[in-house]
């Protein structure tokens, strides 16, 4: 069973409309990342929390230790938000456990 | 805003053969990483390495891998007798300091490709 489990794996959507990406995890974590990985292969990245809630830009990120959940939240999507987007826990003091990462695409 | 930087950003070998891996942290970084992507998979952690040691490795670091810190400035993955199953986008990423609120930032990666 993978450690961190992404939904939904693929998402399409139009220009405009709120997004949300969900992440769950099974162990316990110091902190969880999310990364965006754009075609050309390179990562981003775009929080790290431990509790509560980040907000920069039109991003979102929360996360909830006891139900150990997190989501990532994209308002007003545009196509240049097209991208995979992953979730990365880190176990321990340093190594990170990513999940599959979720494709989305925006269309104009 | 300082970048992690990778060389190459492709590289092809033959199979077999030794292929060194290159990385610039971030100059104030103090901690450095290695994770590997083979297409159409998850990211996968491979090493991390703290004042010129390995702190923590995966069981896909075998014998085969090794790190090194040989100046001031570069972290580098070396991969000998290289496998076709090498295959894999290779990501350095540093950090500066261990845990706590310090975010991994990640290079834009090297495309190893194993013929």
């Amino acid at each position: 069973k993978n450690e961190v489990e992404q939904s939904p794996q693929n998402l399409t959507a139009q220009e405009g409309e709120f997004i949300t990406i969900n992440c769950s995890y099974s162990v316990g974590i110091s902190a969880l990342h999310w990364l965006q990985q754009h075609p050309g292969g390179g990562i981003v990245s775009l929080f790290m929390l431990s509790s509560g809630k980040k907000k920069h830009g039109r991003l979102i990120a929360t996360i909830n230790i006891q139900e150990k959940h997190s989501s990532l939240h994209i308002t007003a999507s545009h196509p240049r938000d097209s991208a995979v987007y992953i979730c990365a826990v880190r176990k321990g003091a340093q190594k990170l456990v990513f999940g599959q990462g979720t494709r989305l695409t925006i269309n104009p | 805003e300082p970048e992690v930087t990778q060389t190459p950003s492709h590289q092809v070998t033959q199979m077999g053969q030794e292929v060194i891996l290159r990385c610039v942290p971030i100059s104030n970084h103090l901690y450095f990483y290695w994770y590997r992507q083979i297409l159409g998979q998850k990211v996968e952690f491979l090493v991390s390495f703290y004042n010129n040691e390995i702190s923590e490795k995966s069981e896909i670091f075998d014998d085969q891998f090794s790190v090194e810190r040989p100046d001031g400035s570069n972290f580098t993955l070396k991969i000998r007798s290289t496998k076709l199953e090498d295959s894999a986008m290779y990501f350095c990423a540093s950090s500066e300091s261990r845990g706590g609120n310090q975010p991994q930032h990640f290079g834009d990666g090297t495309r190893l490709s194993i013929l």
